[in-house]
């Protein structure tokens, strides 16, 4: 069965470094989401992303924060430089345009 | 703001009776739900789904309910078992700028005891 993948599956990093958390959607899918999830807390959303351009996001998404489609296969999303408040599990999600979004493992982001 | 709440924040059930998982929502413009079920350093895995333009639907031993003039869903689980512990969230999707932006609920931790 299709899977979404993710890499790292744990990344730490120090306060105000950049990180680069790389996913690899299901192949034929066209819509691309990041969510996050802090400890314990809801699942928020972050960006979604069609068409080699961002659809809409989320207010937590500002000018730190970027995405990718570097090439057909990997979706990035970048922390140009990492806050402490930033830790928590990211995932990646992809759908067809009528399917349910299917989620990756997540990357959980420490931040020190 | 809150537009897909999950009010209780766990519940337990024992083994073979029914759970019922509730989630409330606030934008009228939502037209499609989820229900998603997460394991510990997991991902959300998908569950069952409903459109706004039904009532009702069923999987195996998994039934949610829209009741869309009080913004309403719930998802039933019967008979429950000890695997279906686990984090549910429900979620609604809007379509805004040619896409589907799905909002997730803070989550009900359900464990069923054997």
């Amino acid at each position: 069965e299709p899977e979404v993948t993710q890499t790292p599956s744990h990344q730490v990093t120090q306060m105000g470094q950049e990180v680069i958390l790389r996913c690899v959607p299901i192949s034929n899918h066209l819509y691309f989401y990041w969510y996050r999830q802090i400890l314990g807390q809801k699942v928020e959303f972050l960006v979604s992303f069609y068409n080699n351009e961002i659809s809409e996001k989320s207010e937590i998404f500002d000018d730190q924060f970027s995405v990718e489609r570097p090439d057909g296969s990997n979706f990035t999303l970048k922390i140009r430089s990492t806050k402490l408040e930033d830790s928590a599990m990211y995932f990646c999600a992809s759908s067809e345009p009528t399917s349910t979004p299917i989620f990756g493992p997540g990357t959980r982001l420490t931040v020190l | 703001d809150q537009q897909v709440k999950q009010n209780s924040p766990s519940l337990s059930v024992q083994e073979g009776r029914i759970s019922i998982l509730n989630c409330d929502y606030t934008n009228s413009m939502f037209d499609y739900f989820l229900w998603y079920k997460k394991y510990p350093a997991e991902g959300p895995t998908f569950l069952i789904s409903i459109s706004s333009i039904k009532d009702k639907n069923e999987d195996g031993r998994f039934t949610v309910f829209l009741n869309k003039s009080a913004k309403h869903l719930s998802l039933h689980i019967v008979p429950s078992q000890p695997g279906d512990s686990a984090v549910y969230f429900c979620a609604a999707s809007v379509k805004t700028s040619g896409t589907y932006k799905y909002i997730f609920g803070t989550g009900t931790r359900l464990k069923v005891l054997a």
